[in-house]
């Protein structure tokens, strides 16, 4: 049974950088793209960027600008950082699991949630 | 980018009811790229339906999905009451994965 568990700061300032952590844990880390997803308040879902295990990324042009994610293999794990933050990145964060096989692309595996506050 | 649209936003049904929540796409999808999500106040989403028809693991018959193109369909058949919850439509091409605004099933 795959798990994914996250972790990272839940109370930013404007300006600083969101720094989450995402764990994987009983299952094959390769032969999938891990995702960042995220939702404001009372909102809907926003899909951040991804990753591959051996580093290929895909982002959301809407914050591209301001996203890196990045996967260490040999712990498993991948990360989450966002700069400049501001009020509306006030969400919760969610890192997830995306297949990519036979042209099926579903999110099947997800963490559970990570709230962020960025406040002065 | 794929612009998914949801309606209704909310839907209010009894339990045992049929409901019937909509996904509209901006442009034509690949069938294989369309994902049904639930989402309880305060949990994380549980993926119900990919490739548009088929469930997730552990999701019961009563959930299905069909469509095609630009209009997909979640049907559930007779409503339980755990039932009750937020329900996301998403798809992935190009590189880009979008959702969709979110149908409200509420009780009535």
């Amino acid at each position: 049974q795959v798990r994914l568990a996250q972790w990272g700061a839940g109370l930013l300032k404007p300006s600083e950088t969101l720094s989450l952590t995402c764990a994987v844990y009983g299952g094959s880390f390769s032969g999938y793209f891990w995702s960042w997803i995220r939702q404001p308040p009372g909102k809907g879902l926003e899909w951040i960027g991804e990753i591959s295990h051996s580093g290929s990324t895909n982002y959301n042009p809407s914050l591209k600008s301001r996203v890196t994610i990045s996967v260490d293999t040999s712990k498993n794990q991948f990360s989450l950082n966002l700069s400049a933050v501001t009020a509306a990145d006030t969400a919760a964060y969610y890192c997830a699991r995306r297949v990519y096989a036979d042209y099926y692309y579903q999110l099947d595996v997800w963490g559970q949630g990570t709230t962020v506050t960025v406040s002065s | 980018e794929v612009v998914l649209t949801q309606s209704p936003g909310t839907l209010s049904l009894f339990p045992g009811e049929r409901a019937t929540l909509s996904c509209g796409a901006s442009q034509s999808v690949s069938s294989t790229s369309l994902a049904w999500y639930q989402q309880k106040l305060g949990q994380a989403p549980r993926l119900l339906i990919y490739g548009a028809s088929s469930r997730a693991a552990g999701i019961p018959d009563r959930f299905s999905g069909s469509g095609s193109g630009t209009d997909f369909t979640l049907t559930i058949s007779r409503l339980e009451p755990e039932d009750y919850a937020v329900y996301y439509c998403q798809q992935y091409g190009r590189s880009l994965l979008t959702f969709g605004g979110g149908t409200k099933l509420e009780i009535k």
